[in-house]
Order: C-alpha cells, then structure tokens, then sequence
C-alpha cells in the first residue's frame, strides 16, 4: 500500500450505531488530519494530530471520537450520530517538518450515510 | 471572520486556457495552495504560491497577489481529464489551512 489509505470506503449506520473509521499513511508523515467535507462547503478540518498529540479541535460535537496510536495510524470513533453528520470524511497527513511547503496528502475518503 | 471566495462553477472548452479566480481574508498569511479533486475522489496537491507573483508548473500556472488577497489557478491547453473541482487554501497565521469551498470546472469538447 502506498500513500493515504481509509477504510471503508462506504458506511451507513443508523443513529444508535457506533463504528469507527480508519486511515493508514504510508508516507513517513509526523501529522494527520480528519475533515468533513459536505457538498459545496470548504473542507471543515476536524482534528490534527502531530507526532501523536491531538493539537486541534475545531468544536467538534463529543459524538465523534478520534485516536492517533501511532503516527501512521487514525481513527474516528463515532456514536449517536445525526443525520446531518452524512458527509465524506477525508483523512490526510503532511511531513510536519521545517521544510515548505508542507502540503497535505489525502486519502480517498469514507462517504458516511446516516439514516 | 476568515473566508476564502472562488466561483462555483465554471466551464470551457477543450484545448483552450481557464482562469479560476480565489480571493482570501485571513488571519495571517502562511502560503496558498491549490488542489485539484476528481469526482469521487481525494483533493490531489497541485500548487504551492508563498511570495507574490507566477509559479508554472506544466500546463498549469498559479499566481499570487499577497497586497491584494487574490490567486488565480491558469490551466492552458484544456484536456477533459482536467474536468474537476479545484480548491483553493490558505494557510493562516496558526499554520491551519482554510478552504474555499472548490470550483467545479466543466470541459466541453
């Protein structure tokens, strides 16, 4: 595998479901990233995580949940989710080192359905 | 507020140039980027703009104006495969990028 994996690609749960979401990156990156991207709207970032620590949340509602175990792995943990929570979730990861222009790397994205 | 403006939509024809347009208000200013998203698919990096003026790159050109908040994506030579949306970024002062909300190009041939 190379570059920025996410699993599943697809997922509808119903509201009292919990499931979680994963990304792999397979690039050596120190940061990753979870955004929701709904149609039409700018990418919403979610949460950032560089060398493991969590260093951005942006408001993100409690019922999602991320974990960073290691710098190649992401998780978003979800639960009780609505049915305006339905969006592609895109997980992402850059070098996070001195050098510019530390762009990001993106994975396919879940496309999540809530019903 | 911080807020990144481009156009919806846009369409042109096959083999000819498109300019798409990103005009920004930040909180400081870190580097601007364009990335290019097929259908179905992840935002793919294309273009990094940190000091004023045109950076070219094959086909595809990115300009800044730092005086003025304003980039502009240059695609010459229209191939369908360019038909995508393209997403303009800034990186603000807390080295976070913020997004513009993407222009959806449409290639007619």
């Amino acid at each position: 595998e190379t570059g920025v994996t996410q699993t599943p690609r697809h997922l509808v749960m119903g509201m009292t479901n919990k499931k979680s979401l994963k990304c792999e990156q397979h690039l050596g990156h120190n940061a990753m990233y979870w955004y929701k991207q709904s149609a039409k709207k700018p990418l919403e970032l979610m949460f950032v995580y560089n060398f493991k620590e969590q260093t951005e949340n942006n408001s993100v509602p409690s019922r999602f949940s991320p974990e960073c175990p290691n710098s190649s792995h992401l998780f978003l943990h979800l639960h009780t989710l609505q049915p305006e929570d339905s969006a592609l979730y895109l997980c992402a990861s850059s070098p996070a080192t001195s050098d510019l222009p530390d762009e990001q790397f993106f994975g396919p994205g879940t496309r999540l359905t809530v019903l | 507020g911080q807020n990144i403006d481009q156009p919806t939509e846009m369409t042109a024809t096959e083999g000819a140039i498109v300019q798409i347009n990103c005009t920004y208000q930040t909180s400081g200013f870190n580097g601007l980027f364009w990335y290019q998203q097929h259908a179905g698919e992840a935002p793919t990096f294309l273009s990094y703009n940190v000091l004023d003026g045109l950076e070219e790159k094959g086909r595809f050109s990115s300009f800044l104006s730092r005086s003025k908040g304003y980039s502009y994506l240059l695609l010459k030579e229209l191939q369908m495969k360019d038909s995508a949306s393209y997403l303009c970024a800034v990186r603000d002062s807390n080295y976070q990028l913020i997004w513009g909300a993407g222009t959806k190009l449409i290639i007619k041939p």
